[in-house]
Formats: structure tokens, C-alpha cells, sequence
């Protein structure tokens, strides 16, 4: 059965601090697609990244980075010198190739304080 | 913004009562799914369809159905409305049929918040 475990329910950091957000799924298939998103305190849900599980490639865009470890089943999130508008709840969530669906994990509150 | 847009935003109702929520998907975006964000169930799965046909159902209630018109945008209507189906309710759009099974990307609209009293 396919699952997204998101451990953290919140974490509280400063301003400029470093954060990981951890992400750790269960699938038994072999092609499989892993996203993130956003979803700040007015409700949206913003995407922020899709990998799929044929590139373990890291990932960097700006302040954010993405950790794909197939061999430990996890796809962490770490936001580099947080700012006060990184506060929102973030979703990790995890889409096989054979079911149209999007799994989600509970969510990571993160608060950036000034 | 990421095209996908959902009416209304905000609705508050009362018990026993049937809403309609509508979305209207990205230009292009074939696929429109919907999903409910509540406090004990998270965000949860409801429907999918494309090009107007329904392709899979989730954890969707009988109570509740939904449409994709030939224009594509899309309707959720909750009839018999309980209060536990206060949550948001997102409508979520895809270019392919595949979507997220293959690899695309969805992009969620803002969400309409339901409130059932």
C-alpha cells in the first residue's frame, strides 16, 4: 500500500536558520512520482517540485533543495537561510504510475519566526 | 497564481442543505480532480475526470457527485450536507489523462472553505 509519512507535525525555527523537512513514503511500485507542496496560511496549495523515482538527482531552486534517497525511502525538503514568508504548511505527497491519485502526508507546520 | 480557479471561495451553510462548488481548469488542462482537506482526514482524494468522463473515485461520499461539462470546467455538489463535511474542498487540474500517474504536474486552485452549521 502506497503511504507518506511526514514526522515533524511543526517545527519553529529563526529567521536565516536552516530547516529540513523530512519525507519518507512506501510504494511497491518501481515507477513512482514524489511532490511537494506549500500551502500557506491563506489555503492555497502551491507546487514546488515533482520527481520522479528513475533520478535521484538532488535538487536546488534558490533558498530550497530536495534530498531523493531511494534507498532509505525518503524525499527531504530543506530550506536554506528560512525568511519569515517560508511560514506555511508544507505536503509531501506520492503518486504511483498505476493509480491517478495523489497520497499526501499530514503536513509540516513550519514557523519562521523574525 | 496557478490558473485553476474555484467558486466560491468561502460558503457557510446549514446542515441538510445541498452547495454546488465550481472550477473552471488551467487553459489546456484536460484532467480535474477534487480533493478535501479536513482536520482528522487530511487531504483526501475524491474524484477524477477527464475530458468530461469519470477516469477514478476515491473516498468520495454518495451523498456528494460531481461533473466535467464539455467546456471542462468542473462541479462538486454535497447534498444532505453534514457537519462533518466542513473542510476545503480544492479542485486540482492536469494536462494529460495520465496526470500525476504519469508524471505531471497538478496545480491546485485556492481552495472553497465549506462550512456546514
Amino acid at each position: 500500500a502506497q503511504k507518506v509519512t511526514q514526522a515533524q507535525t511543526e517545527i519553529s525555527v529563526v529567521e536565516k536558520e536552516d530547516v529540513t523537512l523530512d519525507c519518507v513514503y512506501e510504494t511497491r511500485d518501481t515507477t513512482y512520482y514524489l511532490f511537494w507542496y506549500k500551502q500557506p496560511p491563506s489555503g492555497e496549495l502551491v507546487f514546488l517540485i515533482r520527481r520522479n523515482s528513475f533520478d535521484e538527482q538532488n535538487e536546488i531552486s534558490g533558498r530550497y533543495s530536495w534530498n531523493f534517497q531511494k534507498s532509505t525511502s525518503s524525499f527531504n525538503f530543506t530550506i536554506t537561510a528560512s525568511q519569515v514568508v517560508d511560514s506555511a504548511v508544507y505536503f509531501c505527497a506520492l503518486s504511483e504510475a498505476s493509480t491517478d491519485k495523489l497520497i499526501f502526508g499530514t503536513g509540516t507546520r513550519l514557523q519562521v519566526f523574525p | 497564481d496557478s490558473g485553476v480557479t474555484q467558486t466560491p471561495k468561502h460558503l457557510i451553510t446549514a446542515t441538510g442543505q445541498r452547495v454546488t462548488l465550481r472550477c473552471s481548469p488551467r487553459s489546456g488542462d484536460l484532467s480535474v480532480y477534487w480533493y478535501q482537506q479536513s482536520l482528522d482526514q487530511g487531504l483526501q482524494f475524491l474524484i477524477h475526470y477527464y475530458n468530461g468522463e469519470e477516469r477514478a473515485k476515491g473516498n468520495i461520499l454518495e451523498r456528494f457527485s460531481a461533473q466535467q461539462f464539455p467546456d471542462l470546467h468542473s462541479e462538486l455538489n454535497l447534498s444532505s450536507l453534514e457537519l462533518g463535511d466542513s473542510a476545503l474542498y480544492f479542485c486540482a487540474s492536469s494536462v494529460a489523462l495520465g496526470g500525476s500517474a504519469s508524471g505531471n504536474t497538478i496545480y491546485f486552485g485556492e481552495g472553497s472553505w465549506l462550512t456546514v452549521v
